[in-house]
């Protein structure tokens, strides 16, 4: 148990829907980065927050967005959903603002737009 | 532009036959290079960081090494729980994390 819990674990939905992916991160990490995971793309990264505050940002879609709360937990927001955005959601969390040894996974979240 | 790129994609062993993966990098000022292991449907897990050419890491039938421009995961006489897929990763430009694709593994009793 990497201590990040992520949930729903799955999700299924419709073309055109919305749905929120929330990760709690491990106790005391400041960090949390979301990731897709599609089978034929391997881990992509999307977005990280760092103590409530955006710190990168990579291919993450404009129909997609994301936030850190005062308790440090995260959501992810996915939008007008399309079949190709089927995949595993996962997030990862660090005590530091950058990635390190310390990063941890959660155990993702599987979406599946029908 | 920054890349990692792992060879090859599936590995099928024999259990006790030891053979290595690959992952090759392009990224300016290497800050570390990243091995994990993941079991499917899981998240990935954290094996080894390495940050200087000729370092090498050791756990259990597993050993990480690097070069300038790429790093090796040596797996010794596996064993059928050593399956799963091996991911590489470093961190590259705007704080970004670069997975490769992976070399998915199975050993086979």
């Amino acid at each position: 148990d990497s201590g990040v819990t992520q949930t729903p674990k799955h999700l299924i939905t419709a073309t055109g829907q919305r749905v929120t992916l929330r990760c709690s991160p491990r106790s005391g990490d400041l960090s949390v980065y979301w990731y897709q995971q599609s089978l034929d793309q391997g881990l992509q990264f999307l977005i990280q927050y760092y103590n409530g505050e955006e710190r990168a940002k990579g291919n993450i879609l404009e129909r997609f967005s994301a936030q850190q709360f005062p308790d440090l937990h995260s959501e992810l927001n996915l939008s007008s959903l399309e079949l190709g955005d089927s995949a595993l959601y996962f997030c990862a969390s660090s005590a530091a603002s950058v990635w390190g040894t310390e990063a941890f996974f959660g155990q993702g979240t599987r979406l599946t737009v029908v | 532009e920054d890349q990692v790129t792992q060879s090859p994609e599936a590995l099928r062993l024999q259990e006790g036959e030891s053979s290595s993966l690959n992952c090759s990098y392009t990224v300016s000022g290497l800050r570390g290079l990243f091995w994990y292991r993941q079991d499917p449907g899981k998240g990935p897990e954290f094996l080894f960081t390495l940050y200087s050419a000729g370092e090498e890491k050791e756990k259990e039938r597993l050993k990480a090494t690097l070069t300038k421009k790429e790093s090796f995961l040596h797996i010794t006489a596996p064993k059928p729980e050593d399956s799963a897929t091996y991911l590489c990763a470093v961190p590259g430009t705007g704080n970004q994390f670069y997975f490769g694709t992976g070399t998915s593994l199975t050993v086979i009793p």
